[in-house]
């Protein structure tokens, strides 16, 4: 029963460098979305996504890109990494919207040099 | 606008004490839903209970009972007898309808229990 998966669960990149964060969920969700958590603050959300072919942007999606090619997958992109892209990034799915609980996976935790 | 506070950062307690977390909330709209998500030590969200606007009954699970009274945009949580368990950082976070159900979160509480 694996739920939400994220990979890698840790990373460390250099400033300019891209990667994909990979999120999958195997509970045939509809919905996806992308948080970033930094030191003593809540969760932001980032990207979100309603079905495969669907995703809208969160509260601060600046340097980020995401796509949704099936339901089960999610990957967020970083394309050029800044410091300021350093935090603990979670991925999250649930099955509708209507106050549906969100589900989250173990977490991502980037740091940039 | 913050629209989920979470006033107290930290709460730190001794083992069997009791203790209650306070969420305030802010919304114009009629149908929403509130959460309390754990995140103990080892990092991963855990979803606690989920409140919908209509429904004012509080909640007892065990240990754990929720406080939610739209009079005052509160939706409190407290802790009964606690365990060095229940050491971690608790979060209170907001869906609405005109904002497509997206959660918004407070900034947490830190609860740590000393045996």
């Amino acid at each position: 029963n694996a739920g939400v998966t994220q990979t890698p669960k840790f990373r460390i990149l250099k400033i300019g460098q891209s990667m994909t964060l990979q999120c999958t969920q195997d509970m045939n969700h509809n919905y996806m979305y992308w948080y970033r958590q930094d030191p003593g603050m809540g969760l932001k959300l980032i990207y979100y996504s309603v079905g495969a072919g669907i995703t809208d942007k969160g509260e601060v999606p600046n340097g980020y890109n995401v796509s949704r090619s099936t339901t089960e997958d999610f990957p967020l992109r970083l394309e050029l990494a800044a410091p300021s892209q350093t935090s603990v990034y979670f991925c999250a799915s649930c099955r509708g919207g209507g106050g549906e609980p969100q589900h989250f996976g173990d977490g991502t935790r980037l740091s940039i040099l | 606008a913050q629209k989920v506070t979470q006033a107290q950062t930290e709460i730190s307690v001794v083992e069997k004490e009791d203790v209650t977390l306070d969420c305030v909330y802010e919304t114009r709209d009629t149908t929403y839903y509130l959460f309390w998500y754990k995140q103990p030590p080892s990092g991963e969200l855990v979803f606690l209970i989920r409140r919908n606007s209509f429904d004012e009954q509080n909640e007892i699970s065990g240990r754990y009972s929720w406080n939610f009274q739209k009079s005052t945009s509160s939706f409190n949580f407290t802790i009964t007898a606690s365990q060095v368990v229940d050491s971690a950082v608790y979060f209170c976070a907001l869906s609405e309808a005109r904002n497509d159900y997206k959660l918004s979160f407070g900034a947490g509480t830190t609860v740590t229990v000393r045996a």
